[in-house]
């Protein structure tokens, strides 16, 4: 079973609609848990971070937790094309080590 | 704001050669790691060090690899005998190392081709 799980896409939103992102993952002891945004050629940029069970909302972007299914969601809300990038899960199970998932290519369309 | 640097931001090389890849991390963080992304596929962690010493390695850091921070602020990722499978970007990051939820912020990448 792979540690971070999700669905590579492509994910294609019209602009102004919302964009959903899923992940899972395998490591119980997981303790937090980021989204990153991957431009091509770009290093990841941090989008949004989460480490308790529910929603956290920071602007456009909702991060949603369930440890008990091993579940992590991003929501973008008003998707613009600027937003079109690679969203990458990952999570981080101690200090010492962060496991990514193979990214989700999102495109919004004009 | 700060942030992690990395250099240099190409670096090609033969097959067999040594390349030393170079970060400098934030200031005041604890904790550094190095990452690989061979193109189209995901981010791999390869290592992470604290306090001087290596904390955990991956599968993919094996006796080909070495890290090493050799002053204050350096914190270097050597390839003794580069494969043509080691073509890649290579990320350094660091973080704060309060917590296990402290976030990890990601240099731009150095790209490394081995011919």
């Amino acid at each position: 079973q792979k540690e971070v799980e999700q669905n590579s896409g492509p994910l294609s939103v019209p602009e102004g609609a919302i964009a959903s992102l899923n992940c899972t993952y395998s490591d119980r002891g997981s303790q937090s848990f980021f989204w990153y945004r991957q431009y091509s050629g770009k290093s990841p940029e941090l989008i949004m971070s989460i480490y308790s069970n529910g929603d956290k909302e920071d602007g456009r972007f909702t991060a949603q937790l369930n440890k008990a299914s091993q579940y992590v969601s991003l929501l973008i809300r008003d998707s613009q094309p600027s937003d079109s990038a690679t969203y990458l899960c990952a999570v981080n199970r101690t200090n010492n080590d962060m496991r990514f998932g193979a990214g989700t290519r999102l495109t919004v369309k004009p | 704001e700060p942030e992690v640097t990395q250099t240099p931001s190409h670096q090609v090389t033969q097959m067999g050669q040594e390349v030393i890849l170079r970060c400098v991390p934030i200031s005041n963080h604890l904790y550094f790691y190095w990452y690989r992304q061979i193109l189209g596929q995901k981010v791999e962690f390869l290592v992470s060090f604290y306090n001087n010493e290596i904390s955990e390695k991956s599968e993919i850091f094996d006796d080909q690899f070495s890290v090493e921070r050799p002053d204050g602020s350096n914190f270097t990722l050597k390839i003794r005998s580069t494969k043509l499978e080691d073509s890649a970007m290579y990320f350094c990051a660091s973080h704060i190392g309060l917590a296990a939820t402290d976030t990890q912020y990601f240099g731009p990448g150095t790209r490394l081709t081995v011919l």
